[in-house]
């Protein structure tokens, strides 16, 4: 099956500094999402990005499927981004496939 | 609903216990699906349902665990006799269609003790 890598798997950041996640997948992907899990253990949806380029307040993803890599750009953190991010890929199936994830500390 | 609904949110059951844990999907969503995430990892698939009908449940760890979607909405995913092995959080999750956009319900975190 397509294999997803996600780095770092850890991040400490201050308050107010920028940051990006990175993650690689093995093959072409029909769709791409970026979830952030929160401390209650639920996967709240970031992006849907198998392609291009979208922004939601202080996060933006870009995918470049056909370099099989997205990155999500973190800018100004605050506290409450602390957690783990992860990717999660869907090839030439339906099953999502995620990578391991970030955990990141966003500490004021 | 808004968005996906999970019960339990916890579950301790004893070891050799039956249980049952309930997805209620977003309204009009045909895919359904069931991962389990164990601690300090990523999400694995376990099944996928169309509708009423699963398509897949090669996830599925072993014959004790079983998942029903009668009616093409709410899910149920039970395990029979549980072992210490199946603590975890089980989550589900629901798009309009295969390969779209997936959203997660809450979680069901099951301790076996």
């Amino acid at each position: 099956g397509i294999q997803v890598e996600q780095s770092p798997p850890d991040l400490i950041l201050q308050e107010g500094a920028n940051s990006t996640l990175r993650c690689n997948f093995s093959d072409s992907v029909n769709n791409l999402q970026w979830f952030h899990q929160n401390p209650w253990g639920q996967l709240i949806n970031l992006f849907y990005i198998p392609s291009g380029t979208k922004q939601n307040g202080r996060l933006s993803a870009t995918t470049v499927a056909t370099e099989r890599y997205s990155l999500l750009y973190i800018s100004s953190s605050q506290t409450t981004d602390s957690g783990v991010y992860f990717c999660a890929v869907i090839s030439n199936d339906y099953k999502l496939s995620f990578g391991a994830g970030t955990t990141v500390t966003v500490r004021a | 609903g808004a968005g996906v609904s999970q019960s339990p949110r916890y579950k301790v059951a004893k070891r050799g216990q039956d249980v049952a844990l309930r997805c209620d999907p977003i309204s009009g969503h045909v895919s359904l699906f069931w991962y389990q995430q164990a601690l300090g990892q990523g999400p694995e698939f376990l099944t996928y349902f169309q509708n009423e009908a699963q398509l897949d449940k090669s996830g599925l760890p072993s014959d004790r665990f079983f998942a029903e979607r009668p009616e093409g909405s709410v899910s149920t995913l039970k395990i029979q006799r549980t072992q210490q092995e199946d603590s975890a959080v089980y989550l589900c999750a629901s798009s309009l269609a295969r390969r779209l956009e997936a959203f997660f319900g809450q979680g069901t975190r099951l301790t076996v003790v």
